[in-house]
């Protein structure tokens, strides 16, 4: 399977406690988003990454959340201290520089009670 | 700032009925992309077409046809024949001519196709 992956697919965890999920992008895509989806809603977008760099960051991206592409491959977002208004779908989408069509993976959907 | 609007909450046909889906949308950008990605219950977001602003031509892929007007601002979704296989959440989406930068996505139109 070539596409965008994600892990893990469903998190459930308790407010306050501290998560991270991990998205591998298309293998020649330097290009790396993540947005978060809630029901019944679009997308959102928080972040982007070229390779390493991170350009654009959204104001929906609290404190709270960090995204890292250490090595312009793979990469991280970790949300601390969750909230419940944190739950939702963060999806994850890649693309080429020369393309603008942005491929996602399946998603990770995140429950805090 | 940009926006996309997608009246359409919900729509329900029987199938083999045709359905457009409307997409209008705001932008102060001269050159821009527009998107429409399909949503099956799976969650996965699968793309399904990319429009250059330049680009009014209508296009047809099977039994999908998409209806840009620049005009008023609209990038309409049709299906014809529908299927049960079709029933999913369709966005539309809004790209600035900068390139590869976020993509602004309307609150989605869930389509169910009744046997």
């Amino acid at each position: 399977d070539t596409g965008v992956s994600q892990d893990p697919r469903h998190k459930i965890t308790k407010r306050g406690q501290n998560v991270t999920f991990r998205c591998d992008p298309i293998s020649e895509h330097n290009r790396l988003y993540w947005y978060r989806q809630t029901l019944g809603q679009g997308p959102e977008f928080l972040t982007y990454f070229q390779n390493e760099a991170q350009l654009e960051k959204s104001r929906l991206l609290s404190d709270r959340f960090s995204a890292e592409r250490p090595k312009g491959s793979f990469s991280t977002l970790e949300i601390q201290r969750t909230e419940q208004g944190d739950s939702a779908m963060y999806l994850c989408a890649s693309s080429q520089d020369s393309l603008n069509e942005q491929f996602f993976g399946p998603g990770t959907r995140l429950t805090v009670l | 700032a940009q926006k996309v609007t997608q009246a359409q909450t919900e729509i329900s046909v029987v199938e083999k009925e045709d359905v457009t889906l409307d997409c209008v949308y705001e932008t102060r950008d001269t050159t821009y992309y527009l998107f429409w990605y399909k949503q099956p219950p799976s969650g996965e977001l699968v793309f399904l077409i990319r429009r250059n602003s330049f680009d009014e031509q209508n296009e047809i892929s099977g039994r999908y046809s998409w209806n840009f007007q620049k005009s008023t601002s609209s990038f309409n979704f049709t299906i014809t024949a529908s299927q049960v296989v079709d029933s999913a959440v369709y966005f539309c989406a809004l790209q600035s001519n900068f390139g590869n930068e976020k993509l602004t996505f309307g609150t989605g139109t869930r389509l169910t196709i009744i046997p």
